[in-house]
């Protein structure tokens, strides 16, 4: 089976910097994704990973590491709008590529 | 255009109605998905078809069923429904299905309340 592991909460102040931290199980792994999601909006994407190393997009980074099945997030100079639901997913290919979720990581950025 | 747009945004029903979810991209993407999402919770996983077959069931029961017409358009047709399938049922398309694809588009979701 498969399964995901990310903090359920995570706090923070504007500016600052936050790393949201995912293990994960799998058979079949083929690349870690992120995905942000605001209170009643639909989950976007952030960010993927299918090679170790980071991967840089504005204020978000990425990290992969394969062989200690571990990923993170990065968040700098962190935003009032930050604040939103973060979840990490694998792609299975040994499951037809399905996407799985992680739990989910709540942050919050206060003033 | 870079949207997948469902409808209705909310649906209420009673447990003998049948409705339809809809959902639609004009993206050209070959795969959609149905998830099922409750409160604080991640998306689930229901369906994916992939070029317009039906390629992932995750043994949904089946007062849930599937339908795409065409690469464009997805349906979710529901019966007999209970108070526990109450929930955000989120319509997701990529490019194509399988382990290489890239990100998933998701829509809004449409908000279903069984009574």
């Amino acid at each position: 089976g498969q399964s995901l592991e990310q903090p359920s909460e995570v706090t923070a102040v504007e500016g600052a910097i936050v790393q949201i931290n995912c293990t994960y199980q799998t058979s079949g792994f083929y690349g870690l994704s992120w995905y942000q999601q605001h209170d009643g909006g639909a989950p976007t994407f952030l960010s993927y990973n299918a090679l170790d190393g980071l991967e840089e997009t504005g204020r978000f980074s990425s990290f992969l590491s394969r062989s200690d099945s571990y990923g993170y997030l990065l968040l700098q100079e962190l935003q009032m709008k930050d604040s939103a639901s973060y979840f990490c997913a694998v792609r299975d290919y040994n499951q037809g590529g399905k996407l799985i979720f992680g739990q989910g990581t709540e942050l919050s950025v206060k003033p | 255009d870079t949207e997948v747009t469902q409808t209705p945004k909310h649906l209420v029903m009673g447990m003998t109605n049948k409705k339809s979810l809809k959902c639609e991209q004009h993206m050209g993407h070959r795969a959609m998905y149905w998830y099922k999402q409750k409160a604080k919770k991640p998306p689930e996983l229901m369906f994916v078809y992939s070029y317009e077959k039906l390629s992932i069931n995750e043994s949904v029961p089946s007062r849930f069923s599937p339908e795409c017409p065409n690469s464009s358009l997805l349906n979710l047709h529901l019966h007999a429904l209970q108070p526990e399938d109450s929930a955000l049922y989120l319509c997701a398309s990529s490019e194509t299905g399988g382990a290489n694809t890239g990100e998933l588009f998701f829509g809004e979701g449409s908000r279903l309340t069984v009574l």
